[in-house]
């Protein structure tokens, strides 16, 4: 009964590669974030998607490119994956307006 | 836009003392301000939160209070437990795309 759930849970690649997080929701919930945590803590959005439209792009490289198939879904792909993309990486869900948000249980980014 | 800023960045207490986060905003139209606790390795966790139209909110050990006009909300943990270690997050929002902007994060340890 898992009501964000990510995968996978960690990630180690080479810098360079191209890797995806995929990340669902069965709250009901019309509105998805992914945030990045970097190693001291900081919490920081990255997207914001409402209904399967971009909301909030926060200055995040090209090189991410989040994907909403359904409002139960968001995932993200990272291309020409760097070294200082490492991080823990949270999915997070909320309904419009309430300004709740649930997080996932994050994915551990590790580039080599 | 939004700024949030949080002290103390550690804080470290005696089990059964009192601990009191505190954080200032910066724009005078956030009205949504949650908190989390974020345990080592896991999720933040949305323990208390408060909408800009009440002053003080209570929930058994928890409470936050927040002043609109000072711009500054604090969180108060009473009777602290070992268990109550870990990493606290304030965060504000506007609702402008339910964009929540957190604070650094304070690191409360509870001896016991």
């Amino acid at each position: 009964d898992t009501a964000v759930s990510q995968t996978p849970k960690y990630l180690v690649t080479q810098m360079g590669n191209d890797k995806s997080i995929k990340c669902e929701q069965n709250l009901g919930h019309d509105t998805m974030y992914w945030y990045k945590q970097d190693s001291k803590k900081f919490l920081k959005i990255m997207f914001s998607y409402n209904n399967k439209e971009l909301i909030i792009n926060e200055t995040v490289p090209n090189r991410f490119s989040p994907k909403s198939p359904d409002k139960a879904h968001l995932n993200l792909h990272i291309n020409s994956l760097e070294l200082g993309d490492s991080a823990v990486y949270f999915c997070a869900s909320g309904s419009t307006g309430t300004s709740t948000q649930y997080f996932g249980p994050g994915t551990r980014l590790t580039v080599l | 836009g939004e700024n949030v800023e949080q002290h103390p960045s550690t804080l470290s207490v005696q089990e059964g003392d009192s601990a009191v986060i505190k954080c200032t905003y910066s724009d005078s139209a956030s009205n949504y301000f949650p908190w989390y606790k974020q345990e080592l390795g896991k999720r933040p966790q949305l323990i208390i939160d408060i909408r800009s139209n009440v002053g003080e909110k209570k929930d058994q050990r928890i409470a936050v209070t927040l002043n609109k006009t000072a711009k500054h909300f604090s969180l108060h943990i009473t009777e602290t437990q070992p268990e109550d270690s870990a990493v606290y997050f304030c965060a504000a929002s506007n609702n402008a795309g339910n964009m929540l902007t957190f604070g650094g994060g304070t690191r409360l340890m509870v001896k016991p």
